[in-house]
């Protein structure tokens, strides 16, 4: 099993320029997450799924867009990039119910 | 709402000395509490968990008791080493599909 894998590990974009962020996992987990991390402020969560087809907003999700159109991957879009989205990206998966959160390695993304 | 505060470090300690980073929580309803720990280049992984009031989560030789009267779930390990340094993060879950977590907190453990 790889686990959580996540594309690219980094990435740097000029303001205005688009990316997407590819999450993938093989433990056939329900939920998917994204996060952003940025120093002095935790991890803040983006956007998440609670199955295939379905996407819900969480504390920040302005600028960014998801799409789950497999179970198995969560892609996670930027259309315009700004500098405010300078930070550390991670993408994490749960088995339904069970409170616990497995986590890709993260892509550092750095926005000029 | 939902919250968590823990210790701000850097910590520092000396091996095998006795660690403890402190959590507090405010929270809606009954959350289940956790610790994560994120070493060096990697992503979160999860360390210990709590579902509920009383219970004592373990692993590694780190525990933490999930203490509603205080609300607090704080993280001891009676014997660091030098692959103990991370960050630790503590977080909460209300079951709504949403972990929030602490600023984390970096120990760097020294010979």
């Amino acid at each position: 099993n790889a686990g959580v894998t996540q594309t690219p590990k980094f990435r740097v974009l000029k303001t205005g320029q688009s990316m997407t962020l590819l999450c993938a996992q093989d433990m056939n987990h329900e939920y998917m997450y994204w996060y952003r991390q940025d120093p002095g402020m935790g991890l803040r969560l983006i956007h998440y799924s609670v199955g295939e087809g379905t996407t819900a907003k969480g504390e920040v999700p302005d600028g960014y867009n998801v799409s789950r159109l497999k179970k198995q991957n969560f892609l996670l879009g930027l259309e315009s990039a700004a500098p405010s989205q300078t930070s550390v990206y991670f993408c994490a998966s749960e088995d339904s119910g069970s409170y616990e959160q497995y986590f890709g390695p993260g892509t550092r993304l750095t926005v000029t | 709402g939902n919250s968590v505060t823990q210790m701000e470090g850097p910590v520092t300690l000396s091996e095998e000395a006795f660690l403890t980073i402190n959590c507090t929580y405010t929270a809606t309803g009954y959350p289940s509490l956790f610790w994560y720990v994120q070493y060096p280049g990697e992503g979160l992984q999860l360390l210990l968990k709590a579902t509920k009031a009383d219970d004592k989560g373990s692993n590694k030789g780190f525990e933490a008791t999930y203490r509603k009267e205080t609300t607090s779930f704080h993280l001891e390990k009676g014997s660091v080493q030098v692959s103990d340094s991370a960050v630790y993060f503590c977080a909460l879950e209300t079951g709504a599909n949403n972990l929030f977590f602490g600023t984390g907190t970096r120990l760097t453990v020294i010979p």
